[in-house]
């Protein structure tokens, strides 16, 4: 089972809609979690972290589920701009920060 | 503004023939990592320095080595690239403090793309 699993999308959706991605993953005693988002061949970039108790920036939300292992990310209104592969990333099991990435959710907003 | 850079962006190299990337970082962070990242697939941890401490991953090939001159600069040396070889590969910084509870977030340069002719 790998440590950190997303499912690939791509979520197509048309500008303005609400999309929503899931994580899971595997380590019990994780206490990192962040979604990072990377354009097509750029660098990861912090999107934000996610707390136990959930956060919110703007149009984007986050949430963890210790019970079940798994985080959330809601984008609302979604605009062009957002179209991208978006990285859930959990901290290592043997370093609080040794951070292991899934591979992506890609996401295409359409006009 | 404080960055990390990474030179250069684009890189061909033979087979078989050395190639150094650098990364550099102006964010005076005490850790700094290196990953392999191959299309639609997750970035991949090489290893990283904590201070001058060098920490291999169990999975990473003999043929990466890295040097850590001073706090600002990395290398990531390949010693005889392999067709195999041919990735993105990012430098990502983090400050790292005893005892901080807080989430370690990491920040990355915009990688060098590697290609093996």
């Amino acid at each position: 089972r790998k440590e950190v699993e997303q499912d690939p999308g791509p979520f197509n959706v048309p500008e303005g809609a609400t999309v929503a991605f899931n994580c899971t993953y595997s380590n019990s005693a994780s206490q990192s979690f962040f979604w990072y988002r990377q354009d097509c061949r750029k660098e990861p970039k912090l999107l934000m972290s996610v707390y136990s108790s959930g956060n919110e920036d703007g149009r984007f939300t986050a949430q963890l589920n210790r019970a079940s292992q798994y985080i959330s990310l809601l984008i609302r209104d979604s605009k062009l701009s957002d179209s991208a592969t978006y990285l859930c990333v959990v901290n290592s099991m043997d370093s609080s920060y040794k951070l292991i990435f899934g591979s992506g959710t890609r996401l295409l907003v359409r006009p | 503004d404080a960055m990390v850079i990474q030179n250069p962006r684009y890189q061909v190299t033979q087979f078989g023939k050395p190639v150094t990337l650098s990364c550099s970082q102006t964010l005076n962070h005490n850790v700094m990592y290196w990953y392999q990242q191959k299309s639609s697939q997750a970035p991949k941890l090489l290893f990283h320095y904590y201070d001058k401490d060098f920490n291999n991953e169990a999975d990473t090939p003999d043929n990466f080595q890295s040097r850590r001159p001073n706090t600002s600069f990395c290398f990531l040396d390949i010693r005889s690239p392999g067709l195999g070889d041919a990735a993105m590969y990012l430098c990502a910084t983090s400050r790292v403090t005893s005892g901080r509870l807080d989430p370690y977030e990491q920040y990355f340069g915009p990688g060098t793309r590697l290609t093996v002719t």
